[in-house]
């Protein structure tokens, strides 16, 4: 079963723009975390944010997390041609002995 | 530095034949799991373990079969190939081995399994 659902399914946009992707989950969870995948690679983690934490930064990247819409974005500011790649949201659930859960991921393209 | 090594990277198989996929980590990760990854879907759990000799299973583990007999070693069996298992699979691991096992993963580079 999907947990975590990312909005939109893709996204084009120029070099140097930002980049804004989401996130949203069904049930309660301890963390939320974000992993990016480029073509024909495994999948590499990109951040971790807690239940009890509302952003979190790291480098170009902002994750926020709302437990009250139990959804969460994440940000990529002056995008770059490498952040090209698919970025996942996983989550875990207590019904799903805290396992992650992924969503089915936003496919970013930064055009030149 | 090699983290998380899969193999092999491609493979190609007719319906009703086995094989094992090789996963292999050098970071003394106490948890490993596989997934699957097919297109327009988020990663499935199919197996996972949280220590040597013991095992459990995930979302989809019909046709598949784990053992851990060693800390760094993890192998994926396909019993009977079935072009339902047509998929990309990848083995994680992670220092996590207590609830919630949902610590930072480390990913290999996937195994692309195509069966005929």
């Amino acid at each position: 079963s999907q947990q975590g659902e990312e909005d939109p399914q893709a996204l084009s946009i120029q070099e140097g723009e930002n980049a804004t992707m989401n996130c949203s989950y069904k049930t309660s969870i301890n963390n939320l975390q974000w992993y990016r995948q480029n073509s024909g690679r495994g999948l590499v983690h990109l951040i971790l944010i807690r239940s009890n934490e509302r952003e979190k930064h790291s480098g170009r990247l902002r994750v926020t997390l709302d437990t009250s819409k139990k959804s969460s974005s994440l940000l990529i500011t002056a995008s770059r041609a490498a952040d090209t790649a698919s970025y996942f949201c996983a989550t875990d659930a207590a019904d799903s002995n805290y396992q992650l859960i992924w969503g089915a991921g936003t496919k970013l393209i930064i055009k030149p | 530095n090699a983290g998380v090594t899969q193999t092999p990277k491609f493979q190609v198989l007719k319906t009703g034949q086995s094989m094992t996929l090789q996963c292999a980590q050098d970071m003394n990760h106490e948890y490993m799991s596989w997934y699957r990854q097919d297109p327009g879907m988020g990663l499935r759990l199919i197996h996972y373990s949280v220590g040597a000799g013991i095992t459990d299973q995930g979302e989809v583990p019909n046709g598949y079969n784990v053992s851990r007999s060693t800390t760094e070693d993890f192998p994926l069996r396909l019993l009977s190939a079935a072009p339902s298992q047509t998929s990309v699979y990848f083995c994680a691991s992670s220092y996590s081995r207590s609830l919630p096992y949902t610590g930072e993963l480390f990913f290999g580079e996937g195994s692309r399994l195509t069966v005929l």
